[in-house]
């Protein structure tokens, strides 16, 4: 199976900071049509997994343009450019080339 | 807009069985592939199993491949998840999942329903 490992595990941020989350997995994410499916999700409390990200930079609808994706290869980061109190929950990556399709462990935001 | 309604989660002894469901509205569903991912208490998330429009192309994770099947009722716009040989290790919240565009891509999500397995 892919192995996607997050880092760091835990993030502390200050409101108004940056915040960056690293995502790389065990093998590269090109599939055989040249899409790279790699996807980035926030899950806050309570709630069900919300996409914020897909094919690792296309933004979802709705989401906060404070929110971008980038990478390439086995090598991916979401970043938030100045965190907000409702950014606070759990950012997990997934890779949907390589069937299982995997998700990383997740990365937990929280508040300074 | 997509709209994804979970059901049929409880509390089951291990060995049994559970058959969960999800209704989806607000999108074609035999167009589409659909899918199943599941989430331990205070865990991350897994993957169980896809299937087409037509529900010829359906694959599972192997955690639950010959235990679990995935089947759809485009009639009635529902998906649904037969559970058998449960086992404790299964007690999770599972979520419907979709995508109108590419399944992979994971856009759509219901609320999850609980199921627990427990003697």
């Amino acid at each position: 199976d892919v192995m996607m490992t997050q880092s760091p595990l835990s993030l502390p941020v200050t409101l108004g900071q940056p915040a960056s989350i690293s995502c790389r997995s065990s093998q590269g994410l090109v599939y055989e049509d040249g899409s790279t499916f790699l996807s980035w999700f926030q899950q806050r409390p309570g709630q069900s997994p919300r996409r914020l990200i897909y094919k690792v930079s296309n933004r979802d609808s709705g989401v906060p343009d404070r929110f971008s994706g980038s990478g390439s290869g086995t090598d991916f980061t979401l970043k938030i450019s100045r965190v907000e109190a409702e950014d606070v929950g759990v950012y997990y990556c997934m890779q949907a080339t390589h069937w299982p399709w995997t998700f990383g462990q997740g990365t937990k935001v929280d508040i300074k | 807009q997509v709209h994804l309604v979970e059901s049929g989660g409880g509390l089951v002894k291990p060995g049994g069985s559970l058959r969960l469901s999800c209704a989806a509205s607000g999108f074609t569903f035999s167009d589409n592939y659909m899918a199943w991912i599941r989430q331990a208490p205070g865990k991350g998330l897994e993957w169980l199993s896809y299937i087409d429009g037509t529900s010829s192309d359906t694959n599972y994770a192997d955690s639950v491949r010959g235990r679990f099947t995935i089947s759809r009722d485009n009639a009635q716009n529902s998906l649904y998840l037969q559970m058998n040989s449960l086992r404790v290790e299964d007690t999770a919240v599972y979520y419907c999942v979709g995508d109108v565009s590419q399944i992979r891509n994971a856009g759509d999500w219901g609320q999850g329903t609980l199921v627990t397995v427990s003697s």
